[in-house]
């Protein structure tokens, strides 16, 4: 079964600022995709960004972007000029691309952009 | 448009009770999903309905029930529910099971 971690539990950054967000995965696949997702206070579950694993170059989506290191399993998130706005639980997951249960949330990173 | 709806957005229940969760959306999406997300921890994944087939998280007891009406359309009905089923209930889809996955924005249960 594939396993997904975050090792910050919380983090927090100043406003305009830079801030990356780490995220490591267990897998034997080689086919699969990594998502980062975003739950604001709000509770709606947004999609960051999305990274399929047969690309080698990196996903970026405005003012974030991807480290994707498919050897070492990781996938981080780099948020440039953090904005207020950019304050929630920020959610790795990882999905095979096959039916069934094949889509696995890691436990989160709460981020708090402050003034 | 990408929006998944849920109804109701807040439902208390006795242990006792029926009720039902709706999902709808109208993007054409293939694929529909129930997650249970308790507080402070990640979604955990219930039910997959893609083409009319559905996908079962073993882990989840038979007092859950999904039911697809339609592609749109996404239920699931609750009967005689335990307290520790208290948790936010939310929806997504997706055109296919290898596509993005779209949330709403959930239905939070508490059951006395």
């Amino acid at each position: 079964a594939q396993t997904v971690t975050q090792s910050q539990p919380e983090m927090s950054v100043q406003e305009a600022e830079t801030v990356t967000l780490s995220c490591t995965y267990d897998t034997s696949e080689n086919n699969y995709y990594l998502f980062w997702y975003k739950q604001p206070p709000s509770r709606q579950m947004i999609l960051v960004i999305r990274q399929e694993a047969y690309k080698q170059q990196n996903a970026t989506e405005n003012r974030f972007s991807v480290n994707f290191q498919k050897a070492a399993k990781s996938f981080s998130l780099k948020i440039s000029d953090s904005q207020l706005g950019d304050t929630a639980m920020y959610f790795c997951a990882f999905m095979k691309p096959d039916y069934g249960q094949n889509f696995v949330f890691g436990p989160g990173t709460r981020l708090s952009v402050l003034p | 448009d990408t929006e998944v709806t849920q109804t109701p957005k807040h439902l208390v229940m006795g242990m006792t009770n029926k009720k039902s969760l709706k999902c709808e959306q109208h993007m054409g999406h293939r694929a529909m999903y129930w997650y249970k997300q308790k507080a402070k921890k990640p979604p955990e994944l219930m039910f997959v309905y893609s083409y009319e087939k559905l996908s079962i998280n073993e882990s989840v007891p038979s007092r859950f029930s999904p039911e697809c009406p339609n592609s749109s359309l996404l239920n699931l009905h609750l009967h005689a529910l335990q307290p520790e089923d208290s948790a936010l209930y939310l929806c997504a889809s997706s055109q296919r099971l290898v596509d993005t996955q779209y949330f709403g924005p959930g239905t939070r249960l508490t059951v006395l």
